[in-house]
């Protein structure tokens, strides 16, 4: 079937200015993250959804983030006034649901590789 | 200390040899540990996870050591197709989502 996709795939961008990342989960999947990776770094995790529940965005970097899931499916993260540092590979994964035994498996998205110039 | 550290490498590695790298990660209360492949300018997949009494999985073979307080992965007889980044990711609490992910070790395997 259909895995994650993401767009667009690359995104040049002013400083200052706003950009929108799209995200299509796996159908069915309830969970959502967002992550970003700078060259040669880990993940960073941003924010995530699950179901109906309030999203936990205790990873987003600044108020200039923000994610919004919409009838719990595509989610869009935004990011206002773009600053150099924002330049990174944003990812998006889903997963069916926490298991008991702990997390279950991600599907990550191919990415969108932002450029702030 | 990152909370999850691992040689960036390269490793440099002929074909056919067996090749190894560690992870250390540093809360002792993690529960869940797992191996990702991410391919260059790719997304992270899923390897394997890492069971408390280590796991194979056809040439690779995953262990834990709670003690020490590292994960490890093993590659037997390595396939060019085995070139890649291998990231170590922890879980820092039982049933919890919020993974810590290694930068990843880059691994090259030469004909």
């Amino acid at each position: 079937g259909a895995g994650v996709s993401q767009s667009p795939s690359n995104k040049v961008t002013e400083k200052g200015k706003d950009v929108e990342l799209r995200c299509d989960p796996i159908s069915g999947h309830t969970a959502l993250y967002w992550y970003r990776q700078s060259l040669g770094q880990g993940l960073e995790f941003l924010i995530y959804f699950q179901g109906n529940s309030a999203p936990d965005k205790s990873g987003l970097p600044s108020d200039r983030f923000s994610a919004e899931r919409t009838g719990g499916s595509v989610s869009t993260l935004t990011i206002q006034r773009t600053q150099q540092e924002d330049s990174a590979v944003y990812l998006c994964a889903s997963s069916l649901a926490q298991t008991a035994l702990g997390t279950d498996t991600q599907y990550f998205g191919p990415g969108t590789r932002l450029t702030v110039l | 200390r990152k909370e999850v550290e691992q040689d960036p490498g390269p490793f440099n590695v002929p074909e056919g040899a067996t090749v190894a790298f560690n992870c250390t990660y540093s809360n002792s209360a993690s529960q869940s540990f797992f191996w990702y492949r991410q391919d260059c300018r790719k997304e992270p997949k899923l390897l394997m996870s890492v069971y408390s009494s280590g796991n194979e999985d056809g040439r690779f073979t995953a262990q834990l050591n709670r003690a020490s307080q590292y994960i490890s992965l093993l590659i037997r007889d390595s396939k060019l197709s085995d070139s890649a980044t291998y990231l170590c990711v922890v879980g820092p609490r039982f049933s919890n989502y919020q993974l810590i992910w290694g930068a990843g070790t880059k691994l090259i395997i030469k004909p």
